[in-house]
């Protein structure tokens, strides 16, 4: 069965500076997806970076990046330049065509001013 | 426009009761997701529909069960409660039915349900 592990319950970062939260995770397919939410205050999940499986360049969207290690099953996210409101939960994700979404248990990320 | 709308915000239940959550996703979007976050927990998959059928379910006992409505709102019925049933229940709607990993889901607020 397909698992996910995000080994660092909490984390913080200074503001501006950069964090990177880990994740591993279990299976034995070969074409997947990974992906990272972020769950503010609000509690209203929101996706922030999603990578394929079968790409070899690391996705990116704007401050957010991640480094994708296949073999390793790792999918590590980073934040550069963290601001206050980059505080919140963060879930680590696997998922396959047309089947649910396995989150791990995530990581709270506090920014310090 | 209106995101994904969850109801009610919370409610407290006893033991043995039954209770309903209901979500509206956004307009045009036919797939709808539910999700309960216990705790210390993640996020774990309770039940996908799709255009009116039930497309896939987690594993969570048959006392959790839902169904969506012609206008694409659903809801979750749990009967029986229990003590570990209290959790943020969370629903999510996309687009088209291809999948939580082939398009990009919505959520809501969450319904937070207390079980004493």
């Amino acid at each position: 069965a397909q698992t996910v592990t995000q080994s660092q319950p909490e984390m913080s970062v200074q503001e501006a500076e950069t964090v990177t939260l880990s994740c591993t995770y279990d299976t034995s397919e070969s074409d997947y997806y990974l992906f990272w939410y972020k769950q503010p205050p609000s509690r209203q999940m929101i996706l922030v970076i999603r990578q394929e499986a079968y790409k070899q360049q690391n996705a990116t969207e704007n401050r957010f990046s991640v480094n994708f290690q296949k073999a390793a099953k790792s999918f590590s996210l980073k934040i550069s330049d963290s601001q206050l409101g980059d505080a919140a939960m963060y879930f680590c994700a696997y998922g396959r065509w047309d089947d649910k979404i396995i989150f791990g248990k995530g990581t709270r990320l506090h920014i310090l001013p | 426009e209106a995101g994904v709308t969850q109801s009610p915000t919370h409610l407290i239940k006893t033991r043995g009761q039954q209770v309903t959550l209901r979500c509206s996703p956004i307009s045009g979007h036919t797939s709808v997701y539910w999700y309960q976050q216990a705790l210390g927990l993640g996020l774990q998959f309770l039940l996908w529909y799709d255009e009116g059928e039930e497309r896939n379910r987690g594993n969570f006992p048959p006392r959790f069960s839902g169904r969506q409505f012609p206008n694409y709102s659903s809801e979750l019925n749990v009967n029986a409660l229990e003590l570990e049933d209290s959790a943020l229940y969370l629903c999510a709607s996309s687009l088209r039915g291809l999948g939580p990993s082939n398009e990009k889901l919505f959520f809501g607020s969450g319904t937070q349900l207390s079980v004493l």
